[in-house]
């Protein structure tokens, strides 16, 4: 079963505007939850994460994301949208149960147009 | 700081070859994981290992096998290689159940 659903393939903004991914979870008990960033050709690294402190979390990069129970989501934000944000980006959340495996989402596309 | 690194970055097989995908972790971490990332299927879950002499198979297992003998390495063997294996690969690491993980720069490979 899916647990992690991120609801666009590709995201297309403008340099200066505001950015809005989002992604909704699926967990019986409380999640961990993450996102990550993947330049083009490279690995994935940690953009902020979620383990049941603050509800909005500040990450790299000026991006955040806040966790909101009543609807199962961990939308990602940032207030202005750069070049170089151009990325593909993961939510993922720590499966509950067992070994708590992280189960990724099928990644958002984020285009920058100038 | 090395972190988790993966040998080669690139490889070409031909239909029928194994090889090994070697992964190697620095931060004495217990939890591995193996993922193959296809165009539009985010990152899938091949194996796992929750410390050394235990393995367990994701979500696609078939085709690869692991050991995990040690807690810095990680192998991945294609036993043997297929077209639909053709693909991205992703060794990772993480502490605990809770925390974050952290990956390799990934293994290109392409079988023909």
């Amino acid at each position: 079963a899916q647990s992690v659903t991120q609801l666009d393939s590709h995201v297309s903004v403008s340099e200066g505007t505001p950015v809005l991914l989002r992604c909704n979870y699926s967990s019986s008990y409380s999640p961990s939850l993450f996102w990550y960033v993947q330049h083009p050709n490279k690995g994935l690294q940690l953009l902020l994460k979620y383990t049941s402190a603050a509800t909005l979390v500040k990450g790299i990069n000026g991006f955040e994301a806040e966790f909101k129970k009543s609807e199962t989501s961990f939308h990602l934000t940032k207030p202005s949208a750069h070049m170089s944000d151009a990325a593909e980006y993961f939510c993922v959340v720590n499966r509950s149960g067992g070994s708590y495996i992280p189960t990724f989402g099928r990644g958002t596309s984020l285009i920058v147009h100038p | 700081n090395a972190g988790v690194t993966q040998t080669p970055k690139f490889q070409v097989l031909k239909t029928g070859q194994s090889m090994t995908l070697q992964c190697a972790q620095d931060m004495n971490h217990e939890y591995m994981s193996w993922y193959r990332q296809d165009p539009g299927m985010g990152l899938r879950l091949i194996h796992y290992s929750v410390g050394a002499g235990i393995t367990d198979q994701g979500e696609v297992p078939n085709g690869y096998n692991v050991s995990r003998s040690t807690t810095e390495d990680f192998p991945l063997r294609l036993l043997s290689a297929a077209p639909s294996q053709t693909s991205v690969y992703f060794c990772a690491s993480r502490q605990g159940p809770h925390t974050e993980a952290f990956f390799g720069q990934g293994t290109r490979l392409t079988v023909v």
